[in-house]
């Protein structure tokens, strides 16, 4: 069975702040997908990234920098720099290869106070 | 391209009530999913589509019901509504190919209570 675990339920820091996100999952794939998505107070969900299990480079976008570690089965995510419109929700997510459909943690909620 | 939309986008029902929430993509994607969040939790997975006219149960399928005739379409019904069922519902679909493989794109989601 897939899981995703995200043990920080809430974060709360100060604008300008780095803050990392933890997302730790467990799958017997071989091949897989994690996901990070953003869920504003408006309640859509926004796709920030997709990385699959053959590629552990790093990525860094703007702000966003992401922190792919097989050998302890994380995907961290980190935002340099906070702002205020980054509070939202964030889920990590793990894509099983057979029916190609999501495993969600239960979100971290970030607060980034002014 | 509109992407992924939803109707309605609010409802209230009452117990024993039926309906159907609508789902469209117009990214001839082949997979499409419902998924269904509650309060303070992550997203959990009712049924998905591989294709038109092929279904399959997720983890939460129980009290729902789905088909799919065309690509675009995924609707997700609702036969007996109970209180449990109060959620947001969430489609989704993917492309299993390609620059941007197996990423889901969400709906605005359906926000239902049942009372």
């Amino acid at each position: 069975a897939q899981k995703v675990t995200q043990a920080q339920t809430e974060i709360s820091v100060v604008e300008k702040e780095d803050v990392t996100l933890d997302c730790v999952y467990e799958t017997r794939d071989t091949t897989y997908y994690l996901f990070w998505y953003k869920q504003p107070p408006s309640g859509e969900l926004v796709f920030l990234i997709r990385r699959n299990s053959f590629d552990e480079q790093n990525e860094i976008s703007g702000r966003y920098s992401w922190n792919f570690q097989k050998s302890t089965s994380s995907f961290n995510f980190t935002i340099t720099a906070s702002q205020v419109v980054d509070s939202a929700v964030y889920f990590c997510a793990l894509m099983d290869t057979g029916r190609r459909a999501l495993t969600f943690g239960s979100g971290t909620r970030l607060q980034v106070q002014p | 391209n509109a992407g992924v939309t939803q109707t309605p986008k609010f409802r209230i029902l009452k117990i024993g009530q039926s309906m159907t929430l609508q789902c469209t993509q117009d990214m001839n994607h082949n997979y499409m999913y419902w998924y269904r969040q509650d309060p303070g939790m992550g997203l959990k997975l009712i049924y998905y589509s591989v294709g038109a006219g092929i279904t399959d149960k997720g983890e939460v399928p129980n009290g729902y019901n789905v088909s799919r005739s065309t690509t675009e379409d995924f609707p997700l019904r609702l036969e007996l509504a109970a209180p449990s069922q109060t959620s947001v519902y969430f489609c989704a679909s993917s492309y299993p190919t390609g620059m941007e493989a197996e990423t889901q794109y969400f709906g605005p989601g359906t926000r239902l209570l049942v009372l």
